[in-house]
């Protein structure tokens, strides 16, 4: 599993709240990512980080900020939840050196109601 | 266990037999391809990879063939099991761009 643990690993909130999902590694490496997983799409690339404090945004990024003030530790945060965001979320990571290899957390199963 | 796909292509395999599983990737530009097994549940898990310099590799139980010509990836598993029940699904990648994920294969094995 990489060293990769994902917190909560089941949300059930209400729209218009703020939720944070943490993604947590034990190897150091460099490069973070999130994902969500939806029926009839592959995953799909959120935000990415390449270190710490430094993030970029991926495909499906409306709503949704993150941050990383420590290599081991990747958030996701839905500043106000909306029905749309509900999904199955997942970290991963690329392994140091360019590999271009990812390894992915469990998942978090997020419903918004 | 979530739902990965709704509408997904299926394959049934007879246990025992060696499965086939197909990609056709967009870009003939991508360089690098990996293969992940997702059971009900969990997370993508890493099967192999390859590169676009090579047109097959190898690794325990599973080959990756890889068609150029063709933008075309293929894994076989040999001597499928019922724990290889999974949804299967490629990804590729070119220059700087990150990871694209196609929508998968759900593999399932009649006893």
């Amino acid at each position: 599993d990489a060293g990769i643990t994902q917190s909560p690993r089941h949300k059930v909130t209400e729209t218009g709240t703020p939720v944070t999902l943490r993604c947590h590694q034990t190897e150091n490496h460099r490069y973070m990512y999130w994902y969500r997983q939806d029926p009839g799409h592959g995953l799909r690339l959120i935000h990415y980080s390449y270190g710490v404090k430094d993030t970029d945004k991926g495909e499906v990024s409306d709503g949704y900020s993150v941050s990383r003030s420590k290599t081991e530790d990747f958030l996701l945060t839905l500043e106000s939840a909306t029905s749309s965001q509900t999904s199955v979320y997942f970290c991963a990571i690329e392994e140091t050196g360019g590999t271009d290899t990812q390894y992915f957390g469990p998942g978090t199963r997020l419903t918004v109601l | 266990g979530e739902s990965v796909g709704l509408h997904l292509p299926t394959l049934s395999v007879q246990e025992g037999d060696n499965s086939i599983i197909n990609c056709a990737y967009s870009n003939s530009a991508s360089d690098y391809f990996i293969w992940y097994k997702q059971e009900s549940g969990k997370g993508p898990q890493f099967i192999i990879d390859i590169r676009s310099n090579m047109d097959k590799r190898q690794g325990q139980r599973v080959t990756v063939l890889l068609n150029k010509t063709v933008k075309h990836l293929s894994l076989q598993i040999a001597a499928t099991q019922p724990g290889d029940s999974a949804v299967y699904f490629c990804a590729e990648k070119w220059g700087a761009q990150k990871l694209v994920f196609g929508q998968g294969t759900r593999l399932t094995i009649n006893p």
